[in-house]
Formats: C-alpha cells, structure tokens, sequence
C-alpha cells in the first residue's frame, strides 16, 4: 500500500555536525509534507514544511530537500546540539486526502556531547 | 507553544472499565483529529472532526467514538477497555483551509489496560 517510511531507525551524531534524516513516500499525488520532532513524553511539533512545487526549503538550522523524481524527502540538521535528540518524523498528505496527514514511522536522533 | 491540552495525561484501569479521554484547543480551530501511536512508532490516525458535528474515522481501525460539539472540545471514549488499547492517544488541530497544514498536538494521554 502507500506509505510514508523512514530509511533509518536511528541517527547517532556528535554535537557540532550536522544530520541528515531521510524518507521515501511512495504516492506521487503527495502534494505537501511536514517533518516533526517528538522529544520523549511529548507530542510531535512541528519543525518544517514543504510543497511539493518547491525543491528546498530552509528554516533556523534545518533545511527540508524533496525529490520528486525518486520521492525521496530528507532533513538537514545543522551544528547538531543535544536538544535536537528527538524522534522525527515526516509526514505527508495528498491531493484529495480531505486534510489528512499520513506520517512515517521516525527515526530516532541521538546527538552525542 | 500551542494551547491544545490533552487529560489525562496518564491513566491505568482494569478492562472493562469505560473510559474518556479529553481534549481541549483555545486556538479556534476547526480540524481536529486523534492518533494513536505505540512506543518508537509512527502516529495512525483514528478519528477526526472538521468542525462542529462532524466526525470521520481515520485511517486505523479504532473501537473508540469520538464527539464534536463544540468547537474547542473532542473527547474520545472507550465504552469497554481491554489490554489492546494500552497505547498513546494524541490530539491535534489545525486551521481549516488551504492545505490542512501545521498541526498542533498536545502531549498525550498514555493509556494502559491492565
């Protein structure tokens, strides 16, 4: 069926690096998609978004690249700090889909100090 | 910080037992939703609400029923727990229109069945 996966469970970096998370959707009528942070006992914020008419898009240190051609969706971390240690999670929601968004199964962050 | 409030936040009761769990948003929004989501995994989408009377069934099938009737209000209740729905129960908003967008979650109602 169509999902949203994650292509690593886990992500162990040194604080100062950068990190890279990636994720693969599989519906090309994917219109529109969300990475979010969820830190332990917490519920997912919101971090950054993208259309799918856009190639990059750039926040406070993290920077969101899709790939349309390969349906591929990564998060660029930059200078890592340790409250960046959370799961991530992508997200995406379709043409037609009334709204609804359809996330990835995350993948867990550790940023060593 | 978004004001989206989810009680209780954590709660162990004996099967059988019914329970609700709440869920209050002062944002105004229209769009609400409930996912369900097991330790280390992905949120699943059970119910949600685009606005006042309205409620659908999400993605994941759920034995819970949730209520619109007010805006700011979408409880979700378990007429009869059981061990199966030992989990995290997550409440979100967002705005109506456009793409669904930015959804504010609260910080869940972690649920275990005994």
């Amino acid at each position: 069926g169509e999902n949203v996966g994650l292509h690593l469970p886990t992500l162990s970096v040194q604080e100062g690096d950068n990190s890279i998370i990636n994720c693969a959707y599989s519906n090309s009528a994917s219109d529109y998609f969300i990475w979010y942070k969820q830190e332990s006992g917490k519920g997912p914020q919101f971090i950054i978004d993208i259309r799918s008419n856009m190639d990059k898009r750039q926040g406070q240190r993290v920077t969101v690249l899709l790939n349309k051609t390969v349906k591929h969706l990564s998060l660029q971390i930059a200078a890592t700090q340790p409250g960046d240690s959370a799961v991530y999670f992508c997200a995406e929601q379709r043409l037609g889909s009334n709204y609804k968004l359809t996330f990835g199964k995350g993948t867990l962050l550790t940023v060593n100090p | 910080e978004a004001d989206i409030y989810q009680t209780p936040r954590y709660l162990v009761i004996g099967t059988g037992k019914k329970i609700t769990l709440e869920c209050s948003q002062t944002m105004g929004h229209d769009k609400m939703y409930w996912y369900q989501q097991d330790p280390g995994m992905e949120l699943h989408l059970i119910h949600y609400s685009y606005g006042v009377n309205s409620t659908e069934k999400g993605d994941l099938s759920s034995e819970s029923t949730v209520s619109r009737i007010r805006t700011e209000h979408f409880p979700l209740t378990l007429e009869s727990a059981r061990p199966s729905h030992t989990s995290q129960y997550l409440c979100a908003s967002s705005a109506l229109g456009g793409h669904g967008g930015e959804l504010f979650f609260g910080e869940g109602s972690r649920l275990t069945v005994l």
